[in-house]
């Protein structure tokens, strides 16, 4: 059974730091490709940030570029996400996710789509 | 990356159909054949319901059917069940292993 479990959300002043944690089971988790997706409370969607499977390639919402280090460790089956200059307007639940809009297949050609459960971070003085 | 555009809310009766649309450019609804969409309940994770545009996962009813024309794709959602009714995103693969999200779109069920 695939399990993704987001930690490392918590209240954080402006312009501070913070390290999100994925830890990912029940999956080959160095064969693909991971992402962080986020969403404001009562708003939609927002993709942030992907990571290739090895770690080579990086990705970022301009949103967020060169404030947020997405990073990966297959040898600990966990993705990261390092949010430094922390703004109120990053408050949000944070998934952890392999979405099926990028195009990721199991074996059986089926859609690979898996999503943590989020981790809040809030972002206030 | 601009988000793409939903409309804020659609409603419908039990066993009617409802649509949503989800417009976005040519740089990636219109350039890509990997639109997908989610169903999220309040305080779910999001739930993968159409994948590249039109194909269903097992297990989701073919109730739930997807199409696109040129920049716009649309969900359609037949035989209308108070069940359906959460929060729709259609999400699209936008290059260079980025993704761009709609909107979202709140389906009431009357």
């Amino acid at each position: 059974q695939v399990q993704l479990v987001e930690s490392g959300g918590g209240v954080v002043q402006p312009g501070r730091s913070l390290r999100l944690s994925c830890a990912v089971s029940g999956f080959i988790f160095s064969r693909y490709g991971m992402h962080w997706v986020r969403q404001a409370p009562g708003k939609g969607l927002e993709w942030v940030a992907g990571i290739s499977y090895d770690g080579s390639n990086k990705y970022y919402a301009d949103s967020v570029k060169g404030r947020f280090t997405i990073s990966r460790d297959n040898s600990k089956n966990t993705l990261y996400l390092q949010m430094n200059s922390l703004r109120a307007e990053d408050t949000a639940v944070y998934y952890c996710a392999i979405p099926a809009g990028l195009g990721y297949y199991d074996n059986n050609n089926y859609p690979i789509d898996y999503w943590g459960q989020g981790t809040l971070v809030t972002v206030s003085s | 990356q601009s988000a793409l555009t939903q409309p804020a809310s659609v409603a419908g009766s039990p066993g009617q159909s409802i649509t949503i649309s989800c417009t976005g450019t040519s740089s990636d609804v219109g350039n890509y054949n990997l639109v997908s969409w989610y169903q999220q309940h309040p305080g779910k994770a999001p739930k993968l319901m159409i994948y590249e545009g039109s194909k269903r996962p097992s297990g989701v009813s073919n109730r739930f059917s997807g199409s696109k024309s040129g920049n716009t794709a649309s969900l359609t959602i037949s035989g209308l069940q108070a069940e359906d009714e959460a929060d729709y995103y259609c999400c699209s693969y936008a290059g260079s292993s980025t993704l761009v999200f709609g909107g979202g779109t709140k389906l009431t069920v009357l």
